[in-house]
């Protein structure tokens, strides 16, 4: 069965200060690979996604993810953050032939001015 | 257009009672899935609808059960309650059948739900 990992539950940074958050899946075979934010009291929306070709993706807001297939990693970051990037953030993963969609527990981003 | 509604937006129910929760998708969407979000878990998927067909279900007991209408509004009921389903549940609907795999997903805002 597909499980994804976010080891970081509770991250706290200072604005301009640099992001990565982690992320891990458990399956062997294709998947295409998501980051979902939450804003406070907004709907979760897809902030970036991988299916294929350069591991390097780029999505809204100045967000990008790595996909590292041979640690079965796709961690987001942001050079410099900013306050309104106060949210919480899942990874997901769908393995290819799977009509499902797994999520990670989640990390809360709190971002101080 | 109107986003994904869902109804009702909070609720309280006892141990043992029954309930159930509506999920209107945006106009043309036809695929409908289903997720419980608690603080330790973060979201777990439920279930999965398109064209009133049941394409996939998650790791739940049976007293989940879902369905779809031919509108393409979705239901999903949870029975004999217990603490451990106090959760957010939301609800997502997508265009096309591809949803869950492409990502272009659209969420509610959710149905509380507390047990007590």
């Amino acid at each position: 069965a597909q499980s994804v990992s976010q080891h970081n539950h509770h991250v706290i940074l200072s604005e301009a200060a640099s992001l990565e958050l982690g992320c891990n899946y458990s399956y062997g075979g294709t998947v295409n690979l998501f980051w979902y934010v939450q804003y406070p009291g907004q709907h979760l929306q897809l902030l970036l996604k991988y299916f294929s070709g350069d591991p390097l993706v780029k999505g809204i807001k100045g967000f990008e993810a790595e996909f590292i297939k041979s640690k079965f990693s796709f961690n987001l970051r942001k050079p410099s953050v900013q306050w309104s990037d106060t949210a919480e953030y899942f990874c997901a993963v769908n393995a290819l032939g799977f009509q499902k969609l797994v999520f990670g527990t989640g990390t809360r981003l709190l971002v101080s001015p | 257009k109107a986003g994904v509604t869902q109804t009702p937006r909070y609720l309280i129910k006892t141990r043992g009672q029954q309930v159930t929760l509506s999920c209107s998708p945006i106009s043309g969407h036809r695929s409908v899935s289903w997720y419980q979000q608690t603080p330790g878990q973060g979201l777990q998927f439920l279930f999965e609808y398109f064209s009133e067909t049941q394409r996939n279900k998650g790791n739940f007991p049976g007293r989940f059960s879902g369905r779809q209408f031919s509108n393409s509004r979705s239901e999903m009921n949870v029975s004999t309650l217990e603490l451990g389903d106090s959760a957010l549940y939301l609800c997502a609907s997508s265009l096309s059948g591809q949803g869950i795999v492409t990502g272009e997903l659209f969420f509610g805002e959710g149905s509380r739900l507390t047990v007590l």
